[in-house]
């Protein structure tokens, strides 16, 4: 089963709006990371953030990190069509490598 | 250097028969895991293996095995195959197990009939 739950499951906006997904997981983390997978291939590292870190920043995209509330928010600005893929969130749980992953957030953007 | 590749990408099988799939690892990552990926049950962790042994297992049954070579090369085989096996297969590998990166392959997609 999944650790965590992402928010909205389906996102469609228009190229160059800001597109913000959410994640929540359950049990305590040593970090979290975002991943994202365009049309059933691998699965492409985005971002890492810490336990001790609240928020994050590479090139178009934020992450936030709220160890108190469980959750994390993935903000990609000015959007492209090249953004147009699922977004997941995995957390390692605790262990080491075994990343649990939320369902994903499918993002469209629209030209 | 060169990505995670994973051997075969498509493959069709039928029920019963049996499957290995081939996970070739980063020059230099030792650690290699091994994801499921269904419409119905999302990313599943299977198994991870580091220095050809296997730290951590996800739940499923024991028709799913994997094995790590000396040269970090890993296969993952499943057993008497049934129709929800069908996914996609993800490998990733890292340096090390002590968390962080993972760098995932293009994954092999296993239809079974």
């Amino acid at each position: 089963s999944q650790q965590g739950e992402e928010d909205p499951q389906a996102l469609s906006i228009q190229e160059g709006e800001n597109a913000t997904m959410n994640c929540s997981y359950k049990t305590s983390i040593n970090n979290l990371q975002w991943y994202r997978q365009n049309s059933g291939r691998g699965l492409v590292h985005l971002i890492l953030i810490r336990s001790n870190e609240r928020e994050k920043h590479s090139g178009r995209l934020r992450v936030t990190l709220d160890t108190s509330k469980k959750s994390s928010s993935l903000l990609i600005t000015a959007s492209r069509a090249a953004d147009t893929a699922s977004y997941f969130c995995a957390t390692d749980g605790g262990f080491a490598q075994k990343l649990v992953f939320g369902q994903g957030t499918r993002l469209t953007i629209n030209p | 250097k060169a990505g995670v590749t994973q051997t075969p990408r498509y493959l069709i099988k039928t029920r019963g028969q049996q499957v290995t799939l081939s996970c070739s690892p980063i020059s230099g990552h030792r650690s290699v895991s091994w994801y499921q990926q269904t419409p119905g049950q999302g990313l599943q962790f299977l198994f991870e293996y580091f220095s050809e042994t296997q730290r951590n297992k996800g739940n499923f049954p024991g028709r799913f095995s994997g094995r790590q070579f000396s040269n970090s090369r890993s296969e993952m085989n499943v057993s008497t195959l049934e129709l929800g096996d069908s996914a996609l297969y993800l490998c990733a590998s890292s340096l090390s197990l002590a968390g962080g990166l993972q760098f995932f392959g293009p994954g092999t997609r296993l239809t079974v009939l």
